[in-house]
């Protein structure tokens, strides 16, 4: 079955540059959700996103935005790295809507290992 | 906001013992429960999830979960473990807020070592 896809996996970057991660739902998945995992650390959520509009807000640092395009993927582009920023990235998807499709699972992908030097 | 709490960080256990993983959130209104695991270098799997209904879910692997909704738990349960067991176990919580794709909160998790 198809999973969720994103790219790139892995991704070095230096201090104040700026990163795109990009994440494909799983196919008629209208719902995507995005999440930061530190070393060691439990997942964060940061966004989410249904129907192509922002659904749900966590922690998201005001140096990231990300989007939902006509086709349901995703971008999180994040600006003026940190140190701090480098951490795995999952993207989820999920059907989205009202109960009950919205308490649907979501499905995570490989996630996007992100290195800030 | 909610929260969610796991009572146990690690934990070793050997082959055939029983498991129980507890997990207890914070949250007054309607939610959703899930458990995920996570193996080494892998990203996570959906173990199980409650939604309504039944309270005592089952899931792959021989996972099981009972919601109790007065103690506001959800802990996870398995009779026998496997060596293949060994992996990052999170309990999540989905706060129903009204909106259409609500985030996932986390527990820190619970690191599970299954020795043979």
């Amino acid at each position: 079955a198809a999973g969720v896809i994103q790219s790139p996996r892995h991704l070095i970057k230096e201090k104040r540059e700026t990163a795109t991660l990009k994440c494909y739902p799983i196919p008629r998945h209208d719902t995507v959700y995005w999440y930061q995992q530190g070393p060691g650390q439990d997942p964060q959520f940061l966004i989410s996103f249904y129907e192509k509009m922002q659904s749900d807000k966590g922690s998201i640092p005001d140096r990231f935005s990300a989007q939902q395009f006509s086709d349901y993927h995703s971008e999180l582009n994040m600006s003026s790295l940190e140190l701090g920023d480098s951490a795995l990235y999952f993207c989820a998807s999920s059907l989205g809507g009202f109960p009950p499709t919205s308490w649907y699972e979501q499905y995570f992908g490989p996630g996007t290992r992100l290195t800030v030097t | 906001a909610q929260s969610v709490s796991q009572h146990n960080h690690h934990v070793i256990l050997s082959e055939a013992a029983s498991l129980e993983l507890g997990c207890n959130y914070s949250y007054g209104g309607t939610v959703n429960l899930f458990w995920y695991v996570q193996y080494p270098g892998q990203h996570l799997q959906l173990l199980l999830k409650y939604f309504s209904g039944d309270p005592l879910v089952k899931g792959i692997k021989g996972f099981e979960a009972e919601f109790i909704k007065s103690k506001f738990s959800f802990n996870l349960r398995k009779p026998s473990v496997q060596w293949s067991d060994t992996a990052e176990y999170f309990c999540a919580v989905r706060a129903y807020s009204g909106g259409g794709a609500d985030g996932l909160t986390f527990g820190k998790g619970t690191h599970l070592i299954i020795q043979p």
